[in-house]
C-alpha cells in the first residue's frame, strides 16, 4: 500500500520569510512519481511539479524549490521570500500503485503580509 | 481551451433525492477520475476511468455509481443521497496512469 504523510496541517509564517512543506511517503513500487498540487482559497487546484522516482535532481522554480531525496523517501517543497498569494493548501501525492494516485491530507500555508 | 469543467458549481439536496454530476475535458486524455475532499481527509478517489467505456473502484465507492459513454464526459450519480455525502467533489483527468492529473473547479454539494 502507497502512504503520503503531510505532519504539518497548517502553518504561519510573516512575508518574506522562507517556509518548507514536508511530504514523507512509502511505496513498494520501484518507479513511482511524485507531484505537488495547490489549492489556493478560491478553491482550485492546481499542479506545481511532477518528479520520477529515478531523478533525484533538485529543482527550481522561481522562487518555489523541491528536494527529492529517496533516501528518507522525502519530497519536501520549499518556498523563498514567501508571498501573500502563496496562501494555500498544498497537497503532495504519490503515483505509484498502476492507475492510482494517493494525496496527503495538505498542509495549509498562511503568509501575513 | 477549457480543460475540466464540472457542471453544476453548487448543489443543495435533500436525504433521499438523486443527482448527476457532470465532469467534461477537451484535453483528450484517456484517465479521468472523481474525488471528494473533506476537511481533515485530504482527496479521496471514489471511481475512475482508463477510457471510454471502463470504470473502476475508487477507494470510497459506496453510494455512487458512474458513468464512461464518451471520451470527454464523466458522470458521477448519486442514487439515493445521504448526509454523509455533503462534500466538495472534484473530477480529474489525465493522460496517463501515474502522470498528473487537471482539476475541475469543483462541485460543493450539501445533503440535508
Amino acid at each position: 500500500a502507497q502512504k503520503v504523510t503531510q505532519a504539518q496541517t497548517e502553518i504561519s509564517v510573516v512575508e518574506k520569510e522562507d517556509v518548507t512543506l514536508d511530504c514523507v511517503y512509502e511505496t513498494r513500487d520501484t518507479t513511482y512519481y511524485l507531484f505537488w498540487y495547490k489549492q489556493p482559497p478560491s478553491g482550485e487546484l492546481v499542479f506545481l511539479i511532477r518528479r520520477n522516482s529515478f531523478d533525484e535532481q533538485n529543482e527550481i522554480s522561481g522562487r518555489y524549490s523541491w528536494n527529492f531525496q529517496k533516501s528518507t523517501s522525502s519530497f519536501n517543497f520549499t518556498i523563498t521570500a514567501s508571498q501573500v498569494v502563496d496562501s494555500a493548501v498544498y497537497f503532495c501525492a504519490l503515483g505509484g500503485g498502476y492507475q492510482k494516485v494517493t494525496f496527503g491530507i495538505g498542509t495549509k500555508l498562511q503568509v501575513i503580509p | 481551451n477549457a480543460g475540466v469543467t464540472q457542471t453544476p458549481k453548487f448543489r443543495v439536496l435533500k436525504t433521499g433525492q438523486s443527482m448527476t454530476l457532470l465532469c467534461a475535458q477537451d484535453m483528450n486524455h484517456e484517465y479521468m477520475y472523481w474525488y471528494r475532499q473533506d476537511p481533515g481527509m485530504g482527496l479521496r478517489l471514489i471511481h475512475y476511468s482508463v477510457g471510454e467505456g471502463t470504470t473502476a473502484k475508487g477507494e470510497v465507492p459506496d453510494g455512487y455509481n458512474v458513468s464512461r459513454l464518451k471520451k470527454q464526459n464523466f458522470l458521477l450519480g448519486l442514487e439515493s443521497a445521504a448526509p454523509s455525502q455533503t462534500s466538495v467533489y472534484f473530477c480529474a483527468s489525465s493522460a496517463g496512469g501515474r502522470i498528473e492529473q487537471y482539476f475541475g473547479p469543483g462541485t460543493r454539494l450539501t445533503v440535508t
